[in-house]
């Protein structure tokens, strides 16, 4: 079946120090990788996608890269700011035909990142 | 993108009451759906609002306890009924459309129960 495994945290890192975020995943399809993020007390938003293998999305500093290979799309980011305190959620859905139509998100368990100034 | 909201934000309610939330998105789009999030959990499928019929639900999930409905392309609302302390969660509406943009799911803001 399709299924996402995150690193779990909670993670703390201390101001512009690297972040990575595991993610690897398992999938029949065609899927497409996504990284949600959660602020305190916020809904869940959209922080990046990609849809292809090698395809590498980004966003406010943060980069994730579509490993066929290694089925991972890690989070990454150079240098963290406090305000990057959040809730990370990756996701996958599936198309069962290439350009078909996508699944419902299936997500990770969420990994907490907590920055210290 | 699309522009979700949903009522109530938030609310309080005794256990064995029902509770209904609905969702409102600012355009017409294809798929619907319900998401549980527990405390410290990640977020669960709960069914698949379908227009015109009767919601899709996932394992673990029954209409008797959430029934949904789905007038239109633009509205859906989910009701929690019998609640019980453990439905304690944040319940989120999610929206996918090809017309607004290819492989993307849009989240409302959530709507956060409270069972005592």
């Amino acid at each position: 079946g399709n299924s996402v495994t995150q690193m779990e945290g909670p993670v703390t890192l201390s101001e512009e120090a690297f972040l990575t975020i595991n993610c690897t995943y398992t999938a029949t399809g065609y899927p497409s990788l996504f990284w949600y993020v959660q602020y305190p007390g916020e809904g869940l938003q959209l922080l990046l996608k990609a849809t292809k293998a090698d395809d590498k999305g980004s966003n406010k500093g943060f980069e994730a890269t579509y490993r066929k290979e290694t089925t991972s799309f890690h989070l990454e980011k150079g240098s963290v700011q406090v305000s990057d305190s959040a809730v990370y959620f990756c996701a996958l859905s599936v198309a069962l035909n290439y350009g078909g139509s996508q699944g419902n998100l299936i997500f990770g368990k969420g990994t907490k990142l907590s920055v210290k100034p | 993108s699309a522009v979700i909201s949903q009522k109530p934000s938030r609310d309080i309610c005794q256990r064995g009451t029902s509770l209904t939330i609905q969702c409102q998105v600012d355009s017409q789009v294809t798929m619907m759906f319900w998401y549980r999030q527990q405390p410290g959990q990640s977020l669960t499928l709960i069914a698949t609002a379908n227009q015109g019929s009767e919601a899709t639900y996932e394992s673990g999930f029954v209409i008797d306890k959430f029934p949904i409905s789905r007038p239109n392309l633009t509205f859906s609302t989910l009701t929690v009924s019998n609640m019980s302390p453990e439905d304690s969660s944040i319940y989120l509406c999610s929206v996918f459309s090809a017309w607004v943009s290819y492989n993307e799911q849009f989240f409302g803001p959530g709507t956060r129960l409270t069972v005592l």
